[in-house]
């Protein structure tokens, strides 16, 4: 299976919105609504910031969104602040049982 | 609070068998629903699935990584375990076990996270 797709980086200045890309294929992002994102900072585990493509689970900022259209899912994070500077990953459940991660994004906050 | 405690050898030495165990506390591991699995890092990398095991013993496993890896659950001490054999190099990071749903499409709880060095 190969990774989802994820722009190498993205930045953006405070108070600002950017938005992650990633894309998949019809076997796994296009086919299921189960799409995930995760907020990593240096040295630290992954934290869920996004699940079923556009649900935040409790505790997380309604700054974060996430959707899906085709075989690309987003997740965008308005007024930025400079904590949300990190990296973050998708994933998606495939059509063989299996899960697959995104090559990850990290983010500058200017 | 659920709980991950990611515990085994730090250095393996190439050609043999990764083996690492996830105590689970604050929680039972025969839970229904939750998927437990192992997630690697290498260094300066993006996240790699390895596998997940489901509460009732049904296995899932990255394709790429199928032939060399092996998880198992042992309900009685609330732990699941990762093996993987005929390391290399490449082999070397950062281990997470975890929890999640979807076969860990979402994982709520994370472990710290441990780091395997494969060398001789």
């Amino acid at each position: 299976q190969s990774a989802l797709t994820q722009p190498a980086s993205v930045s953006g200045s405070p108070g600002q919105s950017i938005t992650i890309s990633c894309t998949g294929t019809s076997s796994d992002v296009g086919d299921y609504n189960y799409v995930s994102w995760y907020q990593q900072h240096p040295g630290k585990a992954p934290k869920l910031m996004i699940y079923d493509v556009s649900k935040r689970p409790s505790g997380v900022s309604n700054r974060f969104s996430g959707s899906k259209s085709g075989n690309t899912a987003s997740l965008t994070i308005s007024g930025l602040q400079p904590e949300d500077e990190a990296d973050y990953y998708c994933s998606s459940y495939t059509s063989s049982n299996t899960v697959v991660f995104g090559g990850g994004t990290k983010l500058t906050v200017l | 609070q659920l709980q991950l405690q990611e515990s085994g050898p730090g250095l393996v030495k190439p050609s043999e068998t990764l083996s690492l165990t996830c105590t689970v506390s604050g929680g039972s591991i025969s839970s229904s629903s939750y998927y437990w699995g192992w997630i690697r890092q290498s260094p300066g990398k993006g996240l790699e699935w390895i596998g997940s095991i489901y509460y009732s013993g049904s296995t899932y496993y990255n394709p790429s990584l199928k032939s060399r890896v092996t998880i198992s659950v042992d309900t009685s001490k609330n732990q699941f375990s990762l093996k993987l054999s005929s390391v290399t190099a490449a082999d070397t990071a950062v281990y997470y076990c975890a929890r999640g749903y979807i076969v860990a499409t979402t994982i709520d709880y994370w472990g710290q996270g441990t780091l395997v060095t494969v060398s001789s």
